[in-house]
């Protein structure tokens, strides 16, 4: 079935905590899995990406965990910034022209 | 770098009234989507083109029509405005298909009288 489910619907964590969000799927076929953030009154722009022939993804302080056995991802974000409250949206592909999207986190970071 | 760009940003329409948004990319993208995001939602595939004169439905078809007149417009119209209809149309381009990174306008936000 292509249907990427995302939690949780919203996260908050104090400055400086790691928040963690979370995505899992059902079709085994699906092989590039992105993130991207969508900052208030903006549009979503890509973020970070994995494909499974790893299970570990980092770029700075955002790091993609990947469990193919699971079918599940997840996207770390180590010393949270108050600059990083946005809304968090995972996606997956099958080698095809479309992205299947999760429904979003909407992450707020307290100072 | 390029842009998309969306045209109008803003669109206020009439129950039953057919409207038109308009998107055009620079960059030469062969892929082009047409999404619609409700307030606080995701996002919800309508249309996409993978290239000049191709169209795909999403699962968001029914009460749109698409048209890829060129590689780089990719125009989405709106068959009959829903009453109190409020959504932002996201227009995006990619290289080739949704594995590669998706670039976004910066949208048409709907509103329907």
């Amino acid at each position: 079935q292509q249907q990427v489910r995302q939690s949780p619907q919203s996260l908050t964590v104090w400055e400086g905590e790691t928040a963690i969000l979370n995505c899992s799927y059902e079709d085994s076929t699906f092989d590039y899995f992105p993130w991207y953030h969508q900052f208030p009154g903006e549009s979503p722009a890509l973020l970070i990406a994995i494909r499974p022939v790893s299970n570990k993804k980092e770029d700075g302080r955002f790091t993609i965990f990947f469990n193919k056995r699971e079918k599940k991802f997840s996207l770390h974000i180590a010393d949270s910034q108050p600059g990083d409250s946005a809304t968090y949206f995972c996606a997956a592909s099958a080698s095809n022209y479309q992205l299947i999207w999760g429904s979003g986190t909407k992450l707020i970071i307290k100072p | 770098g390029g842009i998309i760009t969306q045209t109008p940003k803003f669109l206020i329409g009439q129950e039953g009234q057919k409207l038109t948004l308009k998107c055009q990319q620079n960059f030469n993208h062969d892929t082009m989507y047409w999404y619609r995001q409700d307030s606080g939602k995701g996002l919800r595939l309508i249309y996409y083109s993978i290239t000049e004169n191709d169209l795909q439905k999403g699962d968001l078809s029914e009460g749109y029509d698409a048209s890829r007149e060129k590689k780089s417009s990719f125009s989405l119209t709106v068959t009959s405005a829903q009453k109190n209809e409020m959504a932002v149309f996201l227009c995006a381009s990619s290289i080739l298909g949704g594995q590669n990174t998706l670039y976004f306008g910066a949208g048409t936000r709907l509103s329907v009288l």
